[in-house]
């Protein structure tokens, strides 16, 4: 159980255009999800908090208008990088906290990676 | 704000012997977990022990265990008869208490790339 899913595992978007991704549980519902981005052979840097049905909170640094996050449904968020650039490269990772329990495990998705050229 | 330090970027032992990373926090909250990580070059995030800063006790998983000193703020990570299967980045983390339940955010330490030689 608590299998969080992530899709695409691997894209590949031109300058300027969008791209989303999106994190699914598989067998629980998630009233929050987190999103993360890991720079190459770095740590883990936490992005936002995505919460179902309001706005996501961003941490410092990170650009609301570029990195859209969507948490329509306690199974799916979205995190959309718009207008991508090259310096956007790099995996996303997001996880999700289990709804109505005392669990404080974070269920990670397998991450994305994005290659902006 | 929270920090969460690994001083040890990488380290190699041979197999079947016990290797120690080492984690330090920084934090002004009273209640929080403490987590290390595993990942793989699948790249997939693998809990591999959890501590509430509650308990005294150290937490242990099998082959896992931590020593976590509250006072110091230190939260090192032992693991005994190391496999092949044990190379991988180990991270530490650190998640505040969240009232009600459920995970928070998490910060996490750069990590250690652990090699475990056959």
């Amino acid at each position: 159980g608590a299998v969080v899913s992530q899709h695409p595992s691997r894209v590949i978007c031109k300058s300027g255009t969008s791209v989303k991704i999106e994190c699914r549980s598989l067998d629980f519902q998630a009233t929050t999800m987190f999103w993360y981005r890991q720079f190459p052979k770095k740590s883990l840097m936490l992005m936002a908090t995505s919460n179902e049905g309001s706005k996501a909170t961003y941490e410092q640094g990170v650009e609301k208008d570029k990195f859209l996050i969507n948490h329509a449904s306690l199974t799916l968020s979205t995190l959309t990088v718009t207008s991508a650039h090259p310096e956007d490269s790099s995996f996303y990772i997001c996880s999700a906290s289990m709804m109505g329990t005392l669990n404080t495990e974070a269920f990670f998705g397998q991450g994305t990676r994005l290659t902006v050229v | 704000a929270q920090t969460v330090t690994q001083s040890q970027p990488e380290m190699s032992v041979q197999e079947a012997e016990t290797v120690t990373l080492s984690c330090t926090y920084d934090t002004s909250e009273n209640n929080y977990y403490l987590f290390w990580y595993k990942q793989p070059p699948s790249r997939q995030m693998i809990l591999v022990i959890r501590q509430e800063a509650y308990k005294q006790q150290n937490a242990t998983e099998n082959r896992f265990s931590v020593n976590f000193q509250k006072a110091a703020k230190s939260f090192s990570l032992k693991i005994s008869d190391s496999q092949l299967g044990d190379t991988a980045m180990y991270f530490c983390a650190f998640m505040k208490h969240v009232r009600g339940g459920g995970a928070d955010g998490l910060t996490f330490g750069k990590g250690t790339h652990l090699i475990i030689q056959p």
